[in-house]
Order: structure tokens, then C-alpha cells, then sequence
């Protein structure tokens, strides 16, 4: 296992589409976290789940999306009807519960004309 | 709310030049902070990790401090190098006990080490 990984790294949509993102996070590691990145901005906390449940989900998390994490491994997010707010740079993180520190994807960039 | 700044925004270096980079948070009560350096477009790379029980951590060239009850953190790179250029992220966990909840982070501080 070399990490995690992000699966698309970049996505354009036209507004109104639906996107679904998958992480795969490093595999021990029971908590996986999503954060949302503008430009010139540091990582906003959208939502984390330790293994399958979902324990905290941040304001910024509208009711177009949705994360999920069905068998505590992988976990996907889907925005739907993007809007052009909704591009930035979507990064997932993992780690082991106990604060021993996130390792981070390579992100996936959306663009949404 | 938790909230995190960062100074300078954006700092260039001649190569080889000491530097310190600084963070600060509004709230005291922190499980940990971390140091990520983030290269254009890309994800983030874990640097440093400080519990809030410790003081400083070191990793080859870099070292970090704490200092919670004044709720600041620095980032000293020695003898910087040209492929030190990147942004650097400051984030601090409000965590309960044993607990590990989301990161709050800064702006970043863009460094670039000129040759």
C-alpha cells in the first residue's frame, strides 16, 4: 500500500451534472477524512468517518452532497447539480484514530462551467 | 470557533538563508498541530506532528515548536533549498480525550527558495 489515492484527479462538469469522487484510504487506518480546497485557501473540513460511520459533517456540507463509506474501506463522495462555487480541489485524508496524524491524496480537481 | 493564521503569506529566499514560518490559533485547547507542505496542485505532505503535551519536533532540516498557552507554533528551516519552495499548511486539532476530530487550517505561507 503506497497511500491513499484519489480517483478521478480531475474532473470538469457544465453545471447541473452530478460527480462522484472515490479515496481509497491507506489500509489500517479506520478513520478517512474529506476537505475542500479553493485557490489561496487552506483545506476546509467537509465530513469524517470513522470506519463505515460518518461522525461529524461540516456546514459547508450542502444537501447536494453525500459521502459514504459502505465496508470501512473506500469512500465516495457525489455533489449533485454542481454549481461553479463547487470547483476547487477535493482531497481525502486518512489515518489511525488517536490523533497519530492524517496522510493526505493527491486531490481530485473539479472544474464546473 | 478555532482559527488559524498564518505569517508571512508569501516569503522568497536566497538559497542557503535560515527561516522561520508562523502560526497561530485562537484556541488554546488543542489535541495536536500539524505542518503540511502542499507543492502546486498536489495533495499534502505530512512534515511535523506536535501533541499538545510537547514542545518541539525535529525532521532533519526542520523543526517546529509549540507554545499552547500562547497559542503559537513556528516552522524553522535551516539552510533552505531551492526544492524547499512550496506552500506551507499549519493545522491544529481540537480533539477530546483519545479523540481525533477535524483539522483546522491556515491560509498556508508560500516560500520560495531562490537559487
Amino acid at each position: 500500500d503506497t497511500g491513499v489515492s484519489q480517483d478521478p484527479r480531475h474532473k470538469i462538469t457544465k453545471r447541473g451534472q452530478n460527480v462522484t469522487f472515490r479515496c481509497d484510504p491507506i489500509s489500517e487506518h479506520n478513520r478517512l477524512y474529506w476537505y475542500r480546497q479553493t485557490l489561496g485557501q487552506g483545506p476546509e473540513f467537509l465530513t469524517y468517518f470513522q470506519n463505515e460511520a460518518q461522525l461529524e459533517k461540516s456546514r459547508l456540507l450542502s444537501d447536494r452532497f453525500s459521502a459514504e463509506r459502505p465496508k470501512g474501506s473506500f469512500s465516495t463522495l457525489e455533489i449533485q447539480r454542481t454549481e461553479q462555487g463547487d470547483s476547487a480541489m477535493y482531497l481525502c485524508a486518512s489515518s489511525l484514530a488517536g490523533g497519530a496524524g492524517e496522510f493526505f491524496g493527491p486531490g481530485t480537481r473539479l472544474t464546473v462551467l | 470557533k478555532q482559527e488559524v493564521t498564518q505569517i508571512p503569506a508569501a516569503l522568497s529566499v536566497p538559497e542557503g538563508e535560515n527561516l522561520v514560518l508562523n502560526c497561530s490559533f485562537t484556541d488554546s485547547a488543542i489535541y495536536n498541530l500539524q505542518w503540511f507542505r502542499q507543492d502546486p496542485g498536489k495533495g499534502l505532505t505530512s512534515l511535523l506532528l506536535i501533541q499538545s503535551s510537547q514542545r518541539e519536533q525535529t525532521s532533519g532540516r526542520l523543526n517546529a515548536s509549540l507554545d499552547k498557552s500562547s497559542g503559537r507554533s513556528t516552522l524553522y528551516i535551516a539552510a533552505s533549498q531551492p526544492g524547499d519552495s512550496a506552500t506551507y499548511l499549519c493545522a491544529v486539532r481540537k480533539g477530546t480525550q483519545g479523540g481525533s476530530e477535524k483539522l483546522v487550517f491556515g491560509k498556508g505561507t508560500k516560500l520560495t527558495v531562490n537559487p
